[in-house]
């Protein structure tokens, strides 16, 4: 079956400076990887995702995200962090088949003015 | 704007009471799926609707069943709510199962007295 590992509960950053919250899955197949972020009180918001193709896949608001077969990542970057990217941001993993998606535990980003 | 929209946004409910939370989407999409979100956790598939189709987690407890009248509305009945049952209900839709990716409504937080 397949899972996603997220390895850390909190990532602080200071405004402007580059982010990343980790992602690491396992698949059988071929991985269909996503990123959704969680404001408080709110549902999720889906941000990216790859299927195929380029491994440096492009987002909303500003977020990008690296596949890394070898190495079964897919951290979410961010060049420059603003306070309001301050949420809860979650990986999630299909495989191949009939299987549905599953959610990392969660990261929480907090960006400091 | 299309969105996804959930009734109501709180619940309170007594220990074995039912009680029926209830989503509905105006982006046509064909796909229906019900999570739970305990705090700080990861959302976690209860069920979802392909169509008519209803599939279940293997899971999901026989507590929890679920409704989809027409392609726009979709109800999660839980017959005789626990206390572990208290916790965040996310509805979400997709065009496709696979590849596409889900929108989420806001959520019902469900309190169990």
């Amino acid at each position: 079956a397949q899972s996603v590992a997220q390895p850390e509960d909190q990532v602080n950053v200071a405004e402007g400076n580059p982010l990343t919250v980790k992602c690491t899955y396992s698949v059988s197949g071929n991985p269909y990887l996503f990123w959704y972020v969680q404001y408080p009180n709110r549902g999720l918001q889906f941000l990216l995702k790859y299927i195929t193709g380029d491994n440096l896949v492009k987002g909303s608001y500003g977020f990008e995200a690296e596949f890394n077969k070898s190495q079964t990542s897919f951290h979410l970057k961010k060049p420059s962090a603003l306070v309001s990217d301050s949420a809860l941001y979650f990986c999630a993993v299909r495989d191949v088949g009939n299987t549905p998606l599953v959610f990392g535990k969660g990261t929480r980003l907090s960006v400091i003015a | 704007d299309a969105m996804v929209i959930q009734n109501p946004r709180y619940q309170v409910t007594q220990f074995g009471k039912p009680v029926t939370l209830s989503c509905s989407q105006t982006l046509n999409h064909n796909v229906m799926y019900w999570y739970q979100q305990k705090s700080s956790q990861a959302p976690k598939l209860l069920f979802h609707y392909y169509d008519k189709d209803f599939n279940n987690e293997a899971d999901t407890p026989d507590n929890f069943q679920s409704r989809r009248p027409n392609t726009s509305f979709c109800f999660l009945d839980i017959r005789s709510p626990g206390l572990g049952d208290a916790a965040m209900y996310l509805c979400a839709t997709g065009e496709g199962f696979w590849l596409g990716e889900q929108y989420f409504g806001p959520g019902t937080r469900l309190t169990v007295t």
